[in-house]
């Protein structure tokens, strides 16, 4: 089945310092991959929606200069918190739609955040 | 905005009870809706994927129905088990590839 891997699982950095989150599609064609951001006991909230080869769109109140996404090639879509801040510590996750019209969604696993 | 509730936000069963959950959503616009079981430490794992109005959908124990006219989907599962603990997340969308989630149902079962 469609796998979706995604690296760091848990990143811990300094304020103001940058992280970038990789997920990458190991075995489809990830023409369109959606980033979440889940606060404690929320539900995942869409943060951006990437194609490839395109800018990617953001929801409203994501500021697109603060969390940078870039989806190059069909299967990897990297997700950067610019100037960290510790506001931004949360639970990230991206999810990726196949190119060959499946309605369904493969997840990534994670990557828990935390900003000191 | 499409909002989507979840109930309830957490659930405790004994093993061998059969449970139920409700996700509730507007029904205009609606294109598909997406279950998805969410243990701790892993992925979503994507349960069901629904379209029609009426429709049922069975995974082993777990099973779902689906209400388009009036905004609602069920998941049921039959005599639960320790392993069925995690969290079910229901996400309509509205057409298009956007999918909004609820804030799920935490189950826990105790052996």
């Amino acid at each position: 089945g469609a796998v979706v891997s995604q690296h760091p699982s848990r990143v811990i950095c300094k304020s103001g310092t940058s992280v970038k989150i990789e997920c990458r599609s190991l075995d489809f064609q990830a023409t369109t991959m959606f980033w979440y951001r889940q606060f404690p006991k929320q539900s995942l909230m869409l943060m951006a929606t990437s194609n490839e080869g395109s800018k990617a769109t953001y929801e409203q109140g994501v500021e697109k200069d603060k969390f940078l996404i870039n989806h190059a090639s069909l299967t990897l879509s990297t997700l950067t918190v610019t100037s960290a801040h510790p506001e931004d510590s949360s639970f990230y996750i991206c999810s990726a739609r196949a190119n060959s019209g499946h309605r369904g969604y493969t997840f990534g696993s994670g990557t828990r955040l935390t900003v000191v | 905005i499409l909002n989507v509730e979840q109930s309830p936000q957490s659930l405790h069963v004994q093993e061998g009870d059969s449970t139920n959950f409700t996700c509730s959503f507007p029904s205009s616009n609606f294109y598909a809706l997406h279950w998805y079981r969410w243990e701790t430490a892993k992925s979503p794992e994507a349960l069901f994927v629904m379209t029609l109005n009426g429709d049922e959908k069975k995974k082993g124990r777990i099973s779902a129905t689906l209400n388009t006219k009036e905004g609602y989907s069920y998941l049921y599962i039959k005599g639960s088990q320790p392993e069925d603990s995690a969290t079910y997340l229901c996400a309509p969308n509205t057409g298009g590839f956007k999918t909004i989630f609820g804030a799920g149902t935490r189950l826990f079962v105790k052996a």
